[in-house]
This record gives C-alpha cells, structure tokens and sequence, in this order.
C-alpha cells in the first residue's frame, strides 16, 4: 500500500512559472524524500529532509515539512520545459527504515 | 562511481514462464531494493536485501523472490509469469544518508 499520497496527481505549467506538489503520509518517519522520473525511466533523487527539519534548499527547490500534519511540499521554481517529470515523496520508516513511496504528481511544463 | 545496472533492459515473456532479473547496485552499497511499477499500482515495494539476507519484504506472491550475493549484486525471480505481472521493474541500492540510487529498470512484458 502507498504510504504518501502526492496532491495534485497532475499539474501543467507555462515555463518560467513555480511549480508545488504537496504529499501527506500516515505513519511517523525518519526522513522524507523526493524523487524525480523522466517518462519510463529509473528515479532520480532531488532532495532528503529529516523529520527534524523544517525547510531545505537544493538549487530551484524548496522542500518544507510539517510533522504535525504529516505533510510535505515540493517548490519548483522558474520551471523548464525539462522540468517535466514524475514527482514522487518517499517516506524513510521502521526499524530497518523500509522505504515507501507516494502516488506521484505528473508535472508538464509547456514551453 | 558507476551508477547502479540492471539487466536486461527489457523483456518479453509468456505467461507461465519465469524469469530472473538483475542488479548491480554502486560500489560499496549494501543495500538492494527491488520496486514494481505499474500504471495502476503506482510503485510498489517488493524487498529489500542487505548483506545477503532479506529486510524488508512488501506484500507480494510467494511467485516473487529474490536473492543477494557477496558481491552485493542482486537478483529477483518472478515464476509462474501472470500477464498482470508486465511492470517496470527498478532496483535502487542505498548509500548515505539514506538515498537511493535507482538503475534504469528493466520492463517486463508478459504475453
């Protein structure tokens, strides 16, 4: 079963506007991440927050946490036309920290 | 560093027959986790191994195992193939913290 759900599952943007995906998930965590899939291809890792972080920065990408909602929000900025992806939060849990991916959000930038 | 391989890239089977697929997570990782994605499923896990034994499993068939060797590479074997078993499917090793790196999968294509 899908332990984070990605909101919107789609979203279409003009190039050069922000982009913000949003994932709520159900169980504590260790860390939360975001993960990036380009058409039938393998993941690529953007970002890490630990449940003790609030906000982190990678480039055009702003990660926040909330652990009391249980919630977590991509911010893209100035999108690109190759921006466009999957988006997927993935949630770090359990004794052996099992892995445990959303639902994703399909971002189109349009040029 | 090479990043993580699977192999084959892509497969065509039919039904009832099995098929064994494989991984070769980077150099120095320990940990192998296999992924299923489906349109429908989204991505599911499947298990984790580390240091040659199984961590984690997720909740699959019996028909799906796997298996890690010394040298950390991996392999998963689905028998008894069931046309709903088409997917890609990824391999991701874990480096620190707690990033996983994934390979470019290998679609399955049950006939």
């Amino acid at each position: 079963s899908q332990q984070g759900e990605e909101d919107p599952q789609a979203l279409s943007i003009q190039e050069g506007e922000n982009a913000t995906m949003n994932c709520s998930y159900k169980t504590s965590i260790n860390n939360l991440q975001w993960y990036r899939q380009n058409s039938g291809r393998g993941l690529v890792h953007l970002i890490l927050i630990r449940s003790n972080e609030r906000e982190k920065h990678s480039g055009r990408l702003r990660v926040t946490l909330d652990t009391s909602k249980k919630s977590s929000s991509l911010l893209i900025t100035a999108s690109r036309a190759a921006d466009t992806a999957s988006y997927f939060c993935a949630t770090n849990s359990g004794g052996y920290q099992k892995v445990t991916f959303g639902t994703g959000t399909k971002l189109q930038v349009i040029p | 560093k090479a990043g993580v391989t699977q192999t084959p890239r892509y497969l065509i089977k039919t039904r009832g027959q099995q098929v064994t697929l494989s991984c070769s997570p980077i150099s120095g990782h320990r940990s192998v986790s296999w992924y299923q994605q489906t349109p429908g499923q989204g991505l599911q896990f499947l298990f984790e191994y580390f240091s040659e034994t199984q961590r984690n499993k997720g909740n699959f068939p019996g028909r799906f195992s796997g298996r890690q060797f010394s040298n950390s590479r991996s392999e998963m074997n689905v028998s008894t193939l069931e046309l709903g078993d088409s997917a890609l499917y990824l391999c991701a090793s874990r480096g620190i913290p707690d990033t996983q790196y994934f390979g470019p999968g290998t679609r399955l294509t049950v006939l």
